[in-house]
């Protein structure tokens, strides 16, 4: 069965502590992985897509890496107003694109 | 570029009558639309997808002549939940992907109260 984990549920961490978010993901047959971020009462807002092992791609302070099996979502010194929650989610190749997503961490960045 | 809309962002209506929620992608066209139901501190359920120009597949659990969808045209969908009840009152989101793309861009939402 196809089945997204995210580790830890919630995160809290000093401004300027950096950290990593983990996302598993068993699918046969990855069509591609997403991060999203969401902000309390908003629509997810796009991060990056991942879809082979070894790639790895970057955002201002945010870096996500993929591997066969896993996902983490590297926070380099992070501000208080990265604090949100941050969604990891996969589409399998067969799939009409439809998204499985993980519960989600709650990341909480304090001054 | 990617930017997706919806309308309205806050409805509050009375038990029995029916809301529609509109959703446009603003600057390319939406081949695939989902509309998603989330939950207070959950993920995301998604209700249905919608090809342009087709019906619209619907998840298991969700009652189709509930929520009707409407993907008209490249831009524009909209969901409708008939007869609204209390537990009907969620957050809807809406996303949309373009030809040949893999990614899902969200709207803001429409928090939906039913008294």
């Amino acid at each position: 069965e196809d089945q997204v984990t995210q580790s830890p549920e919630a995160l809290r961490l000093q401004e300027g502590e950096s950290s990593s978010l983990n996302c598993s993901y068993t699918v046969s047959g990855l069509r591609g992985l997403f991060w999203y971020r969401q902000d309390p009462g908003k629509g997810p807002e796009f991060l990056f897509t991942l879809y082979s092992a070894g790639e790895e791609k970057e955002k201002e302070r945010l870096k996500a890496t993929l591997t066969k099996k896993e996902s983490f979502l590297h926070i380099t010194a992070p501000k208080p107003e990265d604090s949100a929650t941050y969604l990891c989610a996969v589409a399998h190749m067969d799939s009409n694109y439809q998204l499985i997503w993980g519960a989600g961490t709650k990341l909480i960045i304090k001054p | 570029g990617a930017v997706v809309s919806q309308h309205p962002s806050r409805v509050i209506c009375k038990s029995g009558t029916s809301v529609k929620i509109e959703c446009r992608s603003l600057d390319f066209q939406a081949t695939t639309m989902f509309w998603y139901r989330q939950f207070p501190k959950q993920s995301l359920m998604l209700m249905a997808t919608s090809n342009e120009g087709s019906k619209a597949t619907y998840e298991q659990g969700v009652e189709k002549d509930k929520f009707l969808i409407n993907h008209a045209s490249l831009t524009l969908s909209t969901l409708t939940v008939t007869s609204a009840h209390p537990e009907d009152s969620s957050f809807y989101i809406c996303s949309a992907r373009g030809l040949l793309q893999e990614t899902q861009y969200f709207g803001p939402g429409t928090r939906l109260l039913v008294l």
